[in-house]
Protein backbone atom coordinates (compact mmCIF):
# COMPACT_ATOMS: atom_id res chain seq x y z
CA UNK A 1 0.00 0.00 0.00
CA UNK A 2 1.65 2.93 -1.26
CA UNK A 3 -0.61 5.65 -0.16
CA UNK A 4 -0.65 8.57 -2.21
CA UNK A 5 2.41 8.88 -5.16
CA UNK A 6 3.12 11.92 -7.15
CA UNK A 7 5.59 11.85 -9.72
CA UNK A 8 8.10 13.86 -10.91
CA UNK A 9 9.89 14.97 -7.37
CA UNK A 10 11.65 17.83 -9.32
CA UNK A 11 10.74 19.85 -12.55
CA UNK A 12 12.24 23.19 -14.22
CA UNK A 13 9.92 23.95 -17.10
CA UNK A 14 10.42 27.25 -19.39
CA UNK A 15 7.93 29.61 -19.90
CA UNK A 16 4.95 28.84 -22.27
CA UNK A 17 6.07 24.92 -21.72
CA UNK A 18 3.53 22.22 -20.86
CA UNK A 19 3.83 19.18 -18.76
CA UNK A 20 1.55 16.77 -16.86
CA UNK A 21 2.07 16.09 -13.16
CA UNK A 22 0.79 12.90 -11.74
CA UNK A 23 -0.61 11.39 -9.02
CA UNK A 24 -2.05 7.90 -8.29
CA UNK A 25 -3.65 6.41 -5.04
CA UNK A 26 -4.12 2.95 -4.18
CA UNK A 27 -6.29 3.34 -1.66
CA UNK A 28 -9.94 3.79 -3.94
CA UNK A 29 -10.30 7.04 -2.53
CA UNK A 30 -12.65 8.67 -4.36
CA UNK A 31 -11.76 11.82 -3.45
CA UNK A 32 -8.85 13.88 -4.93
CA UNK A 33 -7.29 17.16 -4.63
CA UNK A 34 -4.58 18.89 -6.15
CA UNK A 35 -2.97 21.72 -3.79
CA UNK A 36 -0.24 24.35 -4.14
CA UNK A 37 2.15 25.31 -1.78
CA UNK A 38 4.10 28.87 -1.95
CA UNK A 39 6.37 30.35 0.61
CA UNK A 40 4.97 31.57 3.92
CA UNK A 41 1.61 30.23 2.55
CA UNK A 42 -1.04 27.84 3.91
CA UNK A 43 -2.05 25.30 0.84
CA UNK A 44 -4.41 26.54 -1.51
CA UNK A 45 -6.16 24.13 -3.96
CA UNK A 46 -6.28 24.26 -7.22
CA UNK A 47 -8.98 21.41 -8.61
CA UNK A 48 -10.45 18.51 -7.20
CA UNK A 49 -12.84 15.50 -7.95
CA UNK A 50 -15.48 13.56 -6.15
CA UNK A 51 -15.17 10.80 -8.43
CA UNK A 52 -14.08 9.61 -12.09
CA UNK A 53 -15.42 11.20 -14.36
CA UNK A 54 -16.22 14.22 -11.94
CA UNK A 55 -14.13 17.22 -11.48
CA UNK A 56 -14.31 20.80 -9.98
CA UNK A 57 -12.78 24.45 -9.63
CA UNK A 58 -10.95 25.24 -6.23
CA UNK A 59 -9.69 28.52 -5.28
CA UNK A 60 -6.85 28.94 -7.72
CA UNK A 61 -7.59 27.12 -10.86
CA UNK A 62 -6.61 29.08 -12.95
CA UNK A 63 -3.58 27.60 -15.93
CA UNK A 64 -4.44 24.57 -14.37
CA UNK A 65 -6.63 21.81 -16.15
CA UNK A 66 -7.05 18.53 -14.84
CA UNK A 67 -9.22 15.11 -15.34
CA UNK A 68 -10.49 11.70 -13.67
CA UNK A 69 -10.95 8.79 -15.73
CA UNK A 70 -10.03 6.21 -12.79
CA UNK A 71 -10.15 6.27 -9.37
CA UNK A 72 -6.47 5.84 -8.75
CA UNK A 73 -5.34 8.51 -11.31
CA UNK A 74 -5.56 12.38 -11.02
CA UNK A 75 -3.19 14.12 -13.27
CA UNK A 76 -2.69 17.77 -13.00
CA UNK A 77 -1.56 19.57 -16.40
CA UNK A 78 0.08 23.07 -17.09
CA UNK A 79 -0.41 24.00 -20.44
CA UNK A 80 1.97 27.04 -20.84
CA UNK A 81 3.77 27.03 -17.71
CA UNK A 82 3.94 30.57 -16.31
CA UNK A 83 6.67 31.88 -14.01
CA UNK A 84 4.07 32.52 -11.31
CA UNK A 85 2.98 28.98 -11.11
CA UNK A 86 6.75 28.02 -9.34
CA UNK A 87 5.69 25.96 -6.37
CA UNK A 88 5.61 23.07 -4.68
CA UNK A 89 2.01 20.94 -5.60
CA UNK A 90 0.39 18.30 -3.09
CA UNK A 91 -2.04 15.76 -4.40
CA UNK A 92 -4.10 14.39 -1.80
CA UNK A 93 -7.15 11.67 -1.34
CA UNK A 94 -10.09 10.67 0.95
CA UNK A 95 -12.49 8.25 1.39
CA UNK A 96 -16.46 9.44 1.01
CA UNK A 97 -18.83 7.97 4.09
CA UNK A 98 -22.22 9.06 3.67
CA UNK A 99 -22.66 12.59 2.17
CA UNK A 100 -19.17 14.24 3.14
CA UNK A 101 -15.89 13.34 3.19
CA UNK A 102 -15.17 12.92 7.00
CA UNK A 103 -11.81 11.29 6.92
CA UNK A 104 -8.79 13.30 6.87
CA UNK A 105 -6.97 13.84 3.16
CA UNK A 106 -3.39 11.47 2.60
CA UNK A 107 -1.25 13.49 1.04
CA UNK A 108 1.81 13.09 -1.50
CA UNK A 109 4.98 14.24 -0.99
CA UNK A 110 5.09 16.91 -3.51
CA UNK A 111 6.32 18.12 -6.83
CA UNK A 112 8.57 20.93 -6.72
CA UNK A 113 7.86 23.15 -10.04
CA UNK A 114 10.42 25.45 -11.00
CA UNK A 115 9.38 27.77 -14.25
CA UNK A 116 12.11 29.72 -15.39
CA UNK B 1 -12.29 36.68 2.18
CA UNK B 2 -11.99 34.25 4.98
CA UNK B 3 -9.39 32.42 6.13
CA UNK B 4 -7.72 30.55 8.53
CA UNK B 5 -4.63 32.52 10.28
CA UNK B 6 -1.89 31.61 12.97
CA UNK B 7 -0.76 33.99 15.74
CA UNK B 8 3.17 32.74 15.64
CA UNK B 9 5.30 31.91 12.72
CA UNK B 10 7.61 30.33 15.01
CA UNK B 11 8.04 28.50 18.29
CA UNK B 12 10.87 27.27 19.91
CA UNK B 13 10.75 25.25 23.09
CA UNK B 14 12.72 22.52 25.46
CA UNK B 15 12.66 18.90 24.62
CA UNK B 16 9.81 17.33 27.50
CA UNK B 17 8.36 20.50 27.55
CA UNK B 18 4.90 20.96 26.64
CA UNK B 19 3.55 23.14 23.10
CA UNK B 20 1.33 25.27 22.40
CA UNK B 21 0.20 25.99 18.96
CA UNK B 22 -2.48 28.33 17.98
CA UNK B 23 -4.80 29.45 15.17
CA UNK B 24 -7.32 31.77 14.54
CA UNK B 25 -10.42 31.03 12.29
CA UNK B 26 -12.89 33.95 10.97
CA UNK B 27 -15.65 31.33 9.52
CA UNK B 28 -18.04 30.74 12.47
CA UNK B 29 -19.92 28.21 10.31
CA UNK B 30 -17.03 26.06 9.34
CA UNK B 31 -18.34 22.59 11.12
CA UNK B 32 -14.70 20.74 10.80
CA UNK B 33 -10.95 21.85 11.77
CA UNK B 34 -7.57 19.72 11.50
CA UNK B 35 -3.94 19.56 12.38
CA UNK B 36 -1.40 18.56 9.99
CA UNK B 37 2.60 18.28 10.57
CA UNK B 38 4.95 18.82 7.58
CA UNK B 39 8.41 17.95 7.87
CA UNK B 40 10.91 19.13 5.45
CA UNK B 41 10.22 17.69 1.84
CA UNK B 42 7.36 16.08 2.52
CA UNK B 43 3.89 16.17 2.11
CA UNK B 44 1.29 17.55 5.18
CA UNK B 45 0.76 14.15 7.67
CA UNK B 46 -2.68 14.33 9.32
CA UNK B 47 -2.45 14.61 13.30
CA UNK B 48 -5.45 15.01 15.03
CA UNK B 49 -9.13 16.63 14.11
CA UNK B 50 -12.42 18.01 15.21
CA UNK B 51 -15.65 18.57 14.66
CA UNK B 52 -17.30 22.04 15.62
CA UNK B 53 -19.67 20.15 18.08
CA UNK B 54 -16.29 19.17 20.24
CA UNK B 55 -14.44 21.21 22.20
CA UNK B 56 -11.83 19.07 23.15
CA UNK B 57 -10.47 16.06 21.67
CA UNK B 58 -6.82 13.86 22.66
CA UNK B 59 -4.87 11.45 20.66
CA UNK B 60 -1.45 10.14 21.72
CA UNK B 61 0.67 13.16 23.03
CA UNK B 62 -1.96 15.58 21.11
CA UNK B 63 -4.59 17.22 22.10
CA UNK B 64 -6.96 20.40 20.23
CA UNK B 65 -9.32 22.73 21.82
CA UNK B 66 -11.69 24.34 19.89
CA UNK B 67 -13.03 27.57 21.30
CA UNK B 68 -16.11 28.71 19.03
CA UNK B 69 -16.78 32.16 20.88
CA UNK B 70 -13.42 33.47 20.23
CA UNK B 71 -13.07 30.73 16.56
CA UNK B 72 -10.00 30.25 18.82
CA UNK B 73 -8.45 26.77 17.44
CA UNK B 74 -5.08 25.79 19.62
CA UNK B 75 -2.99 22.19 19.04
CA UNK B 76 -1.07 21.08 22.52
CA UNK B 77 2.12 18.15 22.11
CA UNK B 78 2.73 17.39 25.78
CA UNK B 79 6.24 16.10 26.54
CA UNK B 80 7.93 18.00 23.05
CA UNK B 81 10.33 15.47 21.62
CA UNK B 82 12.57 16.56 18.53
CA UNK B 83 10.90 14.30 16.34
CA UNK B 84 8.31 17.15 16.82
CA UNK B 85 10.19 19.67 15.12
CA UNK B 86 7.90 20.80 11.23
CA UNK B 87 5.88 23.01 10.56
CA UNK B 88 1.99 22.87 11.88
CA UNK B 89 -0.81 23.54 9.57
CA UNK B 90 -4.44 23.87 10.98
CA UNK B 91 -7.37 23.79 8.67
CA UNK B 92 -11.10 24.40 8.67
CA UNK B 93 -13.73 23.29 6.48
CA UNK B 94 -16.40 25.71 5.32
CA UNK B 95 -20.01 24.59 5.32
CA UNK B 96 -21.64 23.57 2.60
CA UNK B 97 -18.57 22.57 0.93
CA UNK B 98 -19.23 18.16 2.61
CA UNK B 99 -15.46 18.42 3.80
CA UNK B 100 -14.30 18.52 -0.06
CA UNK B 101 -12.52 21.82 0.40
CA UNK B 102 -9.99 22.31 2.96
CA UNK B 103 -9.19 26.33 3.98
CA UNK B 104 -5.31 26.08 5.39
CA UNK B 105 -3.60 28.47 7.43
CA UNK B 106 0.02 29.70 6.78
CA UNK B 107 2.05 27.70 8.87
CA UNK B 108 3.59 27.74 12.61
CA UNK B 109 7.20 26.01 12.65
CA UNK B 110 7.87 24.21 16.01
CA UNK B 111 11.74 23.84 16.68
CA UNK B 112 12.45 21.64 19.42
CA UNK B 113 15.64 22.17 21.59
CA UNK B 114 17.51 19.53 23.05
Amino acid sequence: NAGVTQTPKFQVLKTGQSMTLQCAQDMNHEYMSWYRQDPGMGLRLIHYSVGAGITDQGEVPNGYNVSRSTTEDFPLRLLSAAPSQTSVYFCASSYRSGSSYNSPLHFGNGTRLTVT
Amino acid sequence: GESVGLHLPTLSVQEGDNSIINCAYSNSASDYFIWYKQESGKGPQFIIDIRSNMDKRQGQRVTVLLNKTVKHLSLQIAATQPGDSAVYFCAESPPGTGRRALTFGSGTRLQVQP
